[in-house]
């Protein structure tokens, strides 16, 4: 299948500073990834979709300025949480869907466990 | 916007016995139907998908069902063993490229 790749797994930061979570599609082209954010024993809550080349569609209820998403590649989106707090610590995790496979199946990155202390 | 509900939020079962997880969703327009199993800190596996031009699935243990006019799916696991023991979310989402919407889990324990 097709493989979507995260980075970093892990992050720890300060209060009130910003962290980048990488979200890459290796085999694939992906004008849309999902990005997600799972907090502890919960579901994944869709936070955003991310466009290629044009703004994210966030959620409702989900910060924009917040939560920053910049797709500018085909194969790259990237999340960044400014002035994290520690409600901001999650698991966040993006997804996407291989245009070649007409089975519409979706692919997980390995998921960015955040902890802001 | 789609809305899927998951139950039982819990299930505890006999090593052995079989595990039934039940999903609704409210968006008729919905047609691909997926069921994941995720470890603690890990991304969400793939055990089992149907689309909706199937009624039925099976892979060795593991079955889904469809029912598009009740829209409700269900996911059946046979024999289960303890490396069965996680936790299970159901999704849905249209077709194209559209996110998928998933339940709110169930965690399944199997006891030997």
């Amino acid at each position: 299948g097709a493989v979507v790749s995260q980075h970093p797994s892990r992050v720890i930061c300060k209060s009130g500073t910003s962290v980048k979570i990488e979200c890459r599609s290796l085999d694939f082209q992906a004008t849309t990834m999902f990005w997600y954010r799972q907090f502890p024993k919960q579901s994944l809550m869709l936070m955003a979709t991310s466009n290629e080349g044009s703004k994210a569609t966030y959620e409702q209820g989900v910060e924009k300025d917040k939560f920053l998403i910049n797709h500018a590649s085909l194969t790259l989106s990237t999340l960044t949480v400014t002035s994290a707090h520690p409600e901001d610590s999650s698991f966040y995790i993006c997804s996407a869907r291989d245009p070649r496979d007409l089975g519409n199946t979706i692919y997980f990155g390995e998921g960015s466990w955040l902890t802001v202390v | 916007g789609e809305n899927v509900e998951q139950h039982p939020s819990t299930l505890s079962v006999q090593e052995g016995d079989s595990a039934v997880i039940k999903c609704t969703y409210s968006d008729s327009a919905s047609n691909y139907f997926p069921w994941y199993k995720q470890e603690l800190g890990k991304r969400p596996q793939l055990i089992i998908d149907i689309r909706s031009n199937v009624g039925e699935k099976k892979d060795q243990r593991i079955a889904v069902t469809l029912n598009k006019t009740a829209k409700h799916f269900s996911l059946h696991i046979t024999e289960t063993q303890p490396e069965d023991s996680a936790v299970y979310f159901c999704a849905a989402s249209r077709s194209g490229n559209t996110p998928l919407v998933f339940g709110k889990g169930t965690r399944l324990s199997v006891i030997a």
